[in-house]
């Protein structure tokens, strides 16, 4: 089955980048999306069509991606940032499927 | 604003059957694509499914196909989630999530709160 691979964690101190990876075969051909988690709450959209960004998120979070991988990037971390991060994409090989990756935990130091 | 509130959960026995209910309101419902997601407890995001923006297309996860319905009432602005021969390992928070329809696949621009499904006995 299609898989999108993420690093379990991510450790930044604040004010630092932090860049968390998302790797699957099929993001040459597909978009990928990113969300934010919080203990507790529901998931948010980050990132949207690898790069775009929905007005109220803050403009420290951008998005890329190249061949196989794709790249939440996090700058001038704060303290709130620290959350469960995932990416999600349309699965490649089956019509109608979407995946997400394991999720990124970000810790700042 | 846009809403969506699921309800319908619980504590079921393994075996049974639960349908759970997600209400959305602030936007044209029958815009758009719904999909359900969930989350056991200390795990990662599972997609489940997604029914298209008039209920005529529905897209299940492998594992969970023939126990799983979800539909929709465009009428009620309410999409569903039928859940059958429940597992132990159905145990999570289940999750409505609106789509955005883009080339071959959707993203989730908003989600509810989620309800809990406790699948023992």
């Amino acid at each position: 089955s299609y898989d999108l691979t993420q690093p379990p964690s991510v450790s930044v101190s604040p004010g630092q980048t932090a860049r968390i990876t998302c790797s699957g075969n099929g993001l040459p051909r597909q978009y990928a999306y990113w969300y934010q988690q919080k203990p507790g709450q529901a998931p948010v959209l980050l990132i949207y069509k690898d790069t775009e960004r929905p007005s109220e998120i803050p403009g420290r979070f951008s998005g890329s991606s190249s061949g196989t991988t794709a790249t939440l990037t996090i700058s001038g971390v704060r303290p709130e940032d620290e959350a469960d991060y995932y990416c999600q994409s349309a699965d490649n090989n089956v019509v109608g499927r979407e995946v997400f990756g394991g999720g990124t935990k970000l810790t700042v130091l | 604003q846009v809403q969506l509130v699921e309800s319908g959960g619980g504590v079921v026995q393994p075996g049974g059957s639960l349908r759970l209910s997600c209400a959305a309101s602030g936007f044209t419902f029958s815009h758009h694509g719904m999909h359900w997601v969930r989350q056991a407890p200390g795990k990662g995001l599972e997609w489940v499914a997604v029914i298209s923006y008039d209920g005529g297309v529905q897209y299940y996860e492998d594992s969970l196909k023939g126990r799983f319905t979800i539909a929709r009432d465009n009428s009620k602005n309410t999409v569903f989630l039928q859940m059958d021969s429940l597992r132990p390992d159905d145990t999570a928070i289940y999750y409505c999530a609106r789509g955005q329809y883009v080339s071959s696949g959707y993203y989730l621009d908003f989600w509810g709160q989620g309800t809990l499904v406790t699948v023992s006995s």
